[in-house]
């Protein structure tokens, strides 16, 4: 069972508009959320990341936003460009060390 | 340069045929993983080891071995592969054990079991 969901699948967006992504998860003890970028024949990078104390972490054009309460955190890339294009992943992890992953989403960036 | 190394890239062998993908990093970095990727499964964890000789399970162990002799390897080994192990595989590493280490990956390894 997918602890951590993630959508959508994928993302067709504009040169310059708002990419988001969404993710939802069902452990209370998770409290580490990272986001990982990953392009085609290279491995997942971590982008960006957040701990459950603070509710926005932006980094750049980069913004993750967290609601504890409704356990679920999102990915804004604003200004979205051509380079952006990748699969997302978010994560979540907590005391045993271990990353669980959304199922990715597939950004494309349209010029 | 900083860096996860994985060998092969790419392999395609036969059901049973015993074989072994490398990872090793220069990092110096106590905690290393496996992982594989499947489409719309993200990625799972294969296993992982916190130091030397120190390996554990992770959500999808079956039919793999790992061992870490040394701080910078930690082989995946498949005794007898099968047609359900087809995946594209990664090998990661971080420092330590602190959850907000950074997770660094290799560049991945793709595996076609016949």
């Amino acid at each position: 069972q997918q602890q951590v969901k993630q959508s959508p699948q994928s993302l067709i967006v504009q040169k310059g508009g708002i990419s988001i992504i969404n993710c939802a998860y069902e452990n209370t003890a998770f409290d580490y959320f990272p986001w990982y970028q990953q392009f085609p024949g290279k491995g997942p990078a971590l982008l960006i990341a957040i701990r459950p104390d603070v509710s926005e972490k932006k980094e750049g054009r980069f913004t993750i936003s967290f609601n504890k309460s409704a356990k679920q955190f999102s990915l804004h890339i604003m200004d979205s460009q051509p380079g952006d294009s990748a699969t997302y992943f978010c994560a979540a992890s907590g005391s045993n060390y271990q990353l669980i992953w959304g199922a990715g989403t597939k950004l494309i960036i349209k010029p | 340069e900083a860096q996860v190394t994985q060998n092969p890239r790419y392999l395609i062998t036969v059901t049973g045929k015993k074989l072994t993908v490398t990872c090793s990093q220069n990092m110096n970095h106590e905690y290393m993983s496996w992982y594989r990727q499947d489409p719309g499964l993200g990625l799972r964890q294969i296993y992982y080891s916190m130091n030397v000789e120190v390996t554990d399970k992770g959500d999808v162990p079956e039919g793999y071995k790992v061992s870490r002799k040394e701080k910078r390897n930690f082989p995946l080994i498949l005794e007898s592969p099968s047609p359900n192990q087809t995946s594209l595989y990664f090998c990661a590493s971080r420092l330590g054990t602190a959850l907000w280490d950074e997770q660094f990956f290799g560049p991945g390894t793709r595996l076609t079991v016949l």
